[in-house]
Formats: C-alpha cells, sequence, structure tokens
C-alpha cells in the first residue's frame, strides 16, 4: 500500500462547479496535511495546510480532514480555468519529520 | 516568488560531466530539501538538512553530494549521471522540522543526462 494516495485523473469540472480532490494516507498517527499545486512546467506551489478534524476555508479553497478515515479532501468552488493544474496531497507520517508526497490528480477546468 | 531560489533553471550535461545546482533561501528558514520529480511519479526525497547538519538520505546514490555550507544555502553536486537521473529537481526550505512547519519550493532545475 502506498503511503500516500489520489487518483491520478485526469479530473475534468466545467467552470463554475466544484472541484473535489481526495487523498488517502496509510499512517494513522500522522498529524499534518497539505495540499499544493503545480502548473505543467513549474515548482509545487503550498494552497494550504491542516492538522485538525474538519473543514478549513480560504477563498475559493476548503481542505477537510477525518483523521479517524485516514482521509483527506480539497474543494473548489467556483472552478476557473486557470485552476487548471496538478494538485499533490502530502502528509508528514509519524515515522518522518518531512513530506510524503503522493502522485497527484491531474485537474481540468473547461471553460 | 517564493523566496527559493534555484540556479540553474535548466541544464544539459553529459554522463561524464561534473556539475552543481544551487539553492539559495531568504526566508530565514533552518530546514532545507532535496526532492527529486521525475515523469509520472510522486516526488521523491533526496535529502534533508536541519541547521546545516544532514538529517537524512534516502539511500541516494553517491553520485549525488549534497553541501549546506549555512542555513540560507544549499547545494547538490552531480557527477557521473546516467540518462535516468535526468528529472525536475527541487529545493525546498521550512522554519524546521517540526511537524506543523510548511515547505516552500524552488522553481526547480530541469536537468537532461545525454
Amino acid at each position: 500500500q502506498k503511503e500516500v494516495e489520489q487518483n491520478s485523473g485526469p479530473l475534468s469540472v466545467p467552470e463554475g462547479a466544484i472541484a473535489s480532490l481526495n487523498c488517502t494516507y496509510s499512517d494513522r498517527v500522522s498529524q499534518s496535511f497539505f495540499w499544493y499545486r503545480q502548473y505543467s512546467g513549474k515548482s509545487p506551489e503550498l494552497i494550504m495546510s491542516i492538522y485538525s478534524n474538519g473543514d478549513k476555508e480560504d477563498g475559493r479553497f476548503t481542505a477537510q480532514l477525518n483523521k479517524a478515515s485516514q482521509y483527506v479532501s480539497l474543494l473548489i468552488r467556483d472552478s476557473q480555468p486557470s485552476d487548471s493544474a496538478t494538485y499533490l496531497c502530502a502528509v508528514k507520517l509519524s515515522s518522518a519529520r518531512q513530506l510524503t508526497f503522493g502522485s497527484g490528480t491531474q485537474l481540468t477546468v473547461l471553460p | 516568488e517564493t523566496g527559493v531560489t534555484q540556479t540553474p533553471r535548466h541544464l544539459v550535461m553529459g554522463m561524464t560531466n561534473k556539475k552543481s545546482l544551487k539553492c539559495e533561501q531568504h526566508l530565514g528558514h533552518n530546514a532545507m530539501y532535496w526532492y527529486k520529480q521525475s515523469a509520472k511519479k510522486p516526488l521523491e526525497l533526496m535529502f534533508v538538512y536541519n541547521f546545516k547538519e544532514q538529517t537524512e538520505n534516502n539511500s541516494v546514490p553517491s553520485r549525488f553530494s549534497p553541501e549546506c555550507p549555512n542555513s540560507s544555502h544549499l547545494f547538490l553536486h552531480l557527477h557521473t549521471l546516467q540518462p535516468e537521473d535526468s528529472a525536475l529537481y527541487l529545493c525546498a526550505s521550512s522554519q524546521d522540522n517540526a511537524w506543523d512547519t510548511e515547505a516552500f519550493f524552488g522553481q526547480g532545475t530541469r536537468l537532461t543526462v545525454v
């Protein structure tokens, strides 16, 4: 089992819709969870971090964490074509103090 | 601009060459990282430095040699690389290694080994 798993996609949503990106992790006692956005040919850019169960909102982005289900998600409301990118889920596993990344989900927002 | 600068942005080198990648962070962070990103694969952690001390070597071949002269600078020395080493090499920094610190990436060096 991979330590951090994401559906590779591609995920396509129409402009204005809600995009839902999902991530599961294997280490039950992980404490820190991060979402990065990576445009093609560019480096990852931190969007949000979340540490506690529940929702965390920042503008059009909402991160959701459920530690019991070992699940973290990112919702993008009112999706824009400029949101088209690969979204990387990253987790700080209890066995390490650095980030372990999923393989990313490619999102396309159709005009 | 994230405050983490990598040079060069692109590098083409032969298998017998020696080159170095440079990373500089202007964020006052104490931890720095090298990651490798190959096509269709997750980001792979290579090395971690915390307060200038190497704390992680993720089974990286010896043809990759890191150097961290101070908390603001990180180098990756390359020699006798193989074509499969072609990838995007990313440097990142964070305040420290604590569980709740966020990491910020540089723009990366696109390396091609011919």
